[in-house]
């Protein structure tokens, strides 16, 4: 079973609007990671925002946040003021296991935003 | 170094022969991931190395597959026969030791066609 879906293989949004990209998971672990990041059309994977299975608040990075749902097992990303360079595709992605610790992230297939001038 | 560095960045070889690919990951990251990525898709995990040790290598499709990181700092990714397959981007990510609360850093990965 898919442990990370992302629904929408393509969104677009205007300059300046604020946009939300979905994210729903599946694990049976109580302490669990999960990140979003932003891949460039240069390839490179650009790490975004993390929150923490136990964190109680959502997280925020700048113009990121997390809308973290825990018994809907949802993540969706919003961003706000959208600018033109934030087109891109962008990926959820969860690690189990104990707050902090090392292990290997399980990615979606991603979301392509496209921001409209 | 400043980032994570893959070399090469792209590289075309011939269905069968053997390939290597190397990470340099950030000074003083003793974990080392390789992850490969398909078109249209999200990124596949492969290998973990903590230090010299690979911590978990599930995700390695078959024994064609395999890497090293003898020194604990580079690694590099072989596959041996490869397929048309085995066509896609691999990416190298490294982050440091002790808690983690934030993404790993990835190379920007080397592109490997078979034909």
């Amino acid at each position: 079973a898919q442990k990370i879906t992302q629904t929408q293989p393509g969104m677009f949004v205007q300059e300046k609007e604020a946009v939300t990209l979905d994210c729903t998971y599946d694990t049976s672990d109580q302490s669990y990671g999960l990140f979003w990041y932003k891949q460039p059309s240069s390839g490179e994977m650009i790490f975004l925002i993390y929150q923490g299975s136990y964190d109680e608040q959502n997280a925020t990075e700048g113009r990121y946040s997390l809308n973290f749902q825990k018994a809907r097992k949802s993540a969706n990303l919003v961003i706000s003021a959208s600018q033109l360079g934030d087109s891109a595709m962008y990926f959820c992605a969860m690690r189990e296991g104990r707050r902090g610790s090392q292990g290997n992230l399980i990615f979606g297939k991603g979301t392509k935003l496209s921001v409209k001038p | 170094g400043a980032g994570v560095s893959q070399t090469p960045s792209n590289k075309v070889t011939e269905k069968g022969k053997y390939v290597e690919l190397r990470c340099d990951p950030i000074s003083g990251h003793t974990a080392l991931y390789w992850y490969r990525q398909s078109l249209g898709q999200g990124p596949e995990f492969l290998i973990y190395f903590q230090g010299t040790g690979a911590a978990d290598d599930s995700g390695l499709p078959n024994d064609r597959f395999f890497a090293v990181r003898p020194e604990g700092s580079v690694s590099t990714l072989k596959i041996q026969r490869t397929e048309r397959g085995d066509s896609a981007v691999y990416l190298c990510a490294s982050s440091p030791p002790g808690v983690l609360l934030f993404g790993y850093t990835f190379g920007s990965g080397t592109r490997l066609t078979v034909v």
